[in-house]
């Protein structure tokens, strides 16, 4: 089985750290994805990439970036958290892009005071 | 830009009632996915549609791709608590790289 894994499963971080999400995942998957999670909001698409150090921005790139450094590892950072970033962030990789399933991780959910 | 929109945002039922959750598409998509996401889980696979009118079925789930590949619909028959959750239809974006996901349909459902 396809597992990812998040490195945190709860954050608490002050406004104005940096803050670093890490995903993991062991299928060798070309592709990688951050979404974030609101409530009525659905899931919206941060970043994503398709190999290593390629990435390209989602539908709300605005105050993340995000490092691909090794096939199997994407991470999420925020350069100055605030509180409107408090979210349930959730990873998930594929084998291929928008035309193969995706597997996601079990979420992190960040709250910034 | 590309939106994929699902209604109703909610639904309660009454188990053994059936439940419908529609998805719809501003552009034509080459395949259509759903997933399932539990209270205080994480969303998970449930089955992708391919064709023009594909109808495929799990059980009591029962899966549409509408015939202009826009729209989609997933029908459980007889609903039981155990089909709590989210139910999201997700779809490749215009590129093809990425999923767009729409904002789901939660189900509750009392016994």
């Amino acid at each position: 089985d396809v597992k990812v894994t998040q490195s945190s499963r709860y954050l608490v971080k002050r406004t104005g750290e940096k803050v670093f999400l890490e995903c993991v995942q062991d299928m060798d998957h070309e592709n990688m994805f951050w979404y974030r999670q609101d409530p009525g909001l659905g899931l919206r698409l941060i970043y994503f990439s398709y190999d290593v150090k390629m990435k390209e921005k989602g539908d709300i790139p605005e105050g993340y970036s995000v490092s691909r450094e090794k096939k199997e590892r994407f991470s999420l950072i925020l350069e100055s958290a605030s509180t409107n970033q408090t979210s349930m962030y959730l990873c998930a990789s594929s084998l291929s892009t928008g035309n193969t399933e995706a597997f996601f991780g079990q979420g992190t959910r960040l709250t910034v005071v | 830009g590309q939106q994929v929109m699902q209604i109703p945002q909610y639904q309660h039922v009454q188990e053994g009632e059936d439940f419908t959750t529609y998805c719809n598409s501003s552009t034509t998509l080459s395949n259509i996915q759903w997933y399932k996401q539990r209270p205080g889980g994480h969303p998970v696979f449930l089955i992708q549609l391919v064709k023009s009118g594909e109808v495929k079925k799990q059980k009591r789930l029962t899966f549409q791709f509408g015939e202009a590949k826009k729209n989609s619909s997933l029908h459980i028959t007889a609903t039981q608590t155990t089909d709590v959750g989210t139910y999201f239809c997700a779809g490749p974006n215009q590129a093809g790289t990425a999923l767009i996901f729409g904002k789901g349909t939660t189900l509750s459902v009392s016994s």
